[in-house]
């Protein structure tokens, strides 16, 4: 069964940095392009970022453009985001999700890591 | 970026009833247009995919149809465990979301 797990989050002081990992199973993960969504709190879904399957090629929204860096390790099966100089509206619980490419969907998310930005 | 506007922001309805859920698109999304349920304290779960493909596993009473600019996601007779929030989603271009909208059941 295809399994996707965050971990990393947590309470950060503005300004701080943060790393998220998302440890991967039951699939080929260098197949797939991985990427992560954000949910703030009682709030809708936001695409953060998404990576390709050989690590090459990496793309953001606009918003996390700068902050934001993604990568990942295929001899580990995981995929990283570092958020840097976070702020408060960064706080969210962010999702791993896997994108099937042939019709572009989400089709696997992880459970979700809460990140908390706050003094 | 393309915005994904959903209809309406929530409803309420009985078990067994037809539910309708609108998306409308900024600009044409061809039939890139995916659809999501999202339980409290869960994550999102693929519903339909390519506007009308139905994800392995979901059952038979969710459909959607649509393409361009203009989505449709309904549920045929409408299940106490549908109580959620609905997401469309467009991935012609960089990844969007709809607002949601939430489902209750009367």
């Amino acid at each position: 069964d295809v399994q996707l797990l965050e971990s990393g989050g947590g309470l950060v002081q503005p300004g701080g940095s943060l790393r998220l990992s998302c440890a991967a199973s039951g699939f080929t993960f260098s197949s797939y392009v991985m990427t992560w969504v954000r949910q703030a709190p009682g709030k809708g879904l936001e695409w953060v970022s998404g990576l390709r399957g050989d690590g090459v090629s990496a793309e953001y929204a606009d918003s996390m453009k700068g902050r934001f860096t993604i990568s990942r390790d295929n001899s580990k099966n995981t995929l990283s985001l570092q958020i840097n100089n976070l702020r408060a509206e960064d706080t969210a619980v962010y999702y791993c999700a896997r994108w099937r490419g042939d019709q572009s969907e989400f089709d696997y998310w992880g459970q979700g890591t809460l990140v908390t930005v706050s003094s | 970026d393309i915005q994904m506007t959903q209809s309406p922001s929530s409803l309420s309805a009985s078990v067994g009833d037809r539910v309708t859920i609108t998306c409308r698109a900024s600009q044409t999304a061809s039939i890139y247009v995916n659809w999501y349920q999202q339980t409290p304290g869960k994550a999102p779960k693929l519903l339909i995919y390519a506007a009308s493909s139905l994800q392995s596993g979901v059952p038979s009473r969710f459909s959607g149809s649509g393409s361009g600019t203009d989505f449709t996601l309904t549920i045929s007779s409408l299940q106490p465990e549908d109580s959620a929030t609905y997401y469309c989603q467009q991935s012609y271009t960089t990844p969007t979301f709809g607002q949601g909208t939430k489902v209750e059941i009367k």
